[in-house]
């Protein structure tokens, strides 16, 4: 079965520095690898996703996020955060292969960003 | 172009009734997923619904069943509920079942079981 660890649950960054999220995961074999991000009494929206390829994804909002195989790892970066990017984020794993489990998607926890003016 | 809907915005019902969920997706997409997200947690997939059919499910037991209709909308249906229940249920759409394909979520709708 799939895994994902966000080990931070709060993340605290001052607005124009650079933000950085971090996920670990757990999938047999290849991975598909997503980031949403989800503001108050809202549904997630979607942020980027590797899929293969590039080891750096780029996405909406200047966030982008780098894929680490030997890691397992797939941390959301941002060179220089808005208050406007405090929201929850969420990243999210499904195996990269036709068959059980792999239509759906298995979420972490979740981190709460705060970017102080 | 609207996208995902989701009906009611929120809901309380009493332990032992049952609840239906509405979801419209958004405008092409004709694949429909299911999450249920409890206070302070990830979503937790429930099902999947392609062509009518549910295609995968997660965890859940038998008391949550769903439908898909012709025209791509969803309905999510809980049974005999438990206090256990209370939570978000985010309804997702994307433009195939592949798990490659991005997630277009609803706002969600806030079950309250009392």
């Amino acid at each position: 079965a799939q895994s994902v660890a966000q080990p931070e649950d709060q993340v605290n960054v001052a607005e124009g520095n650079p933000l950085t999220v971090k996920c670990t995961y757990s999938v047999s074999g290849n991975p598909y690898l997503f980031w949403y991000v989800q503001y108050p009494n809202r549904g997630l929206q979607f942020l980027l996703k590797y899929i293969t390829g590039d080891n750096l994804v780029k996405g909406s909002y200047g966030f982008e996020a780098e894929f680490n195989k030997s890691q397992t790892s797939f941390h959301l970066k941002k060179p220089s955060a808005l208050v406007s990017d405090s929201a929850l984020y969420f990243c999210a794993v499904s195996p990269a292969y036709s068959g059980a489990g792999s239509y759906q998607l298995t979420f972490g926890k979740g981190t709460k960003l705060s970017v102080i003016p | 172009d609207a996208g995902v809907t989701q009906s009611p915005t929120h809901l309380i019902k009493t332990r032992g009734q049952q609840v239906t969920l509405r979801c419209s997706p958004k405008s092409g997409h004709d694949t429909v997923s299911w999450y249920q997200q409890a206070l302070g947690q990830g979503p937790q997939f429930i099902f999947q619904y392609y062509e009518e059919e549910e295609r995968q499910r997660g965890n859940f037991p038998d008391r949550f069943s769903g439908h898909q209709f012709p025209n791509y909308s969803s309905e999510l249906n809980v049974n005999a509920l438990l206090l256990g229940d209370s939570a978000l249920y985010l309804c997702a759409s994307s433009l195939s079942p592949g798990a490659y394909s991005p997630l277009h979520f609803g706002n969600g709708t806030r079950l309250t079981v009392t």
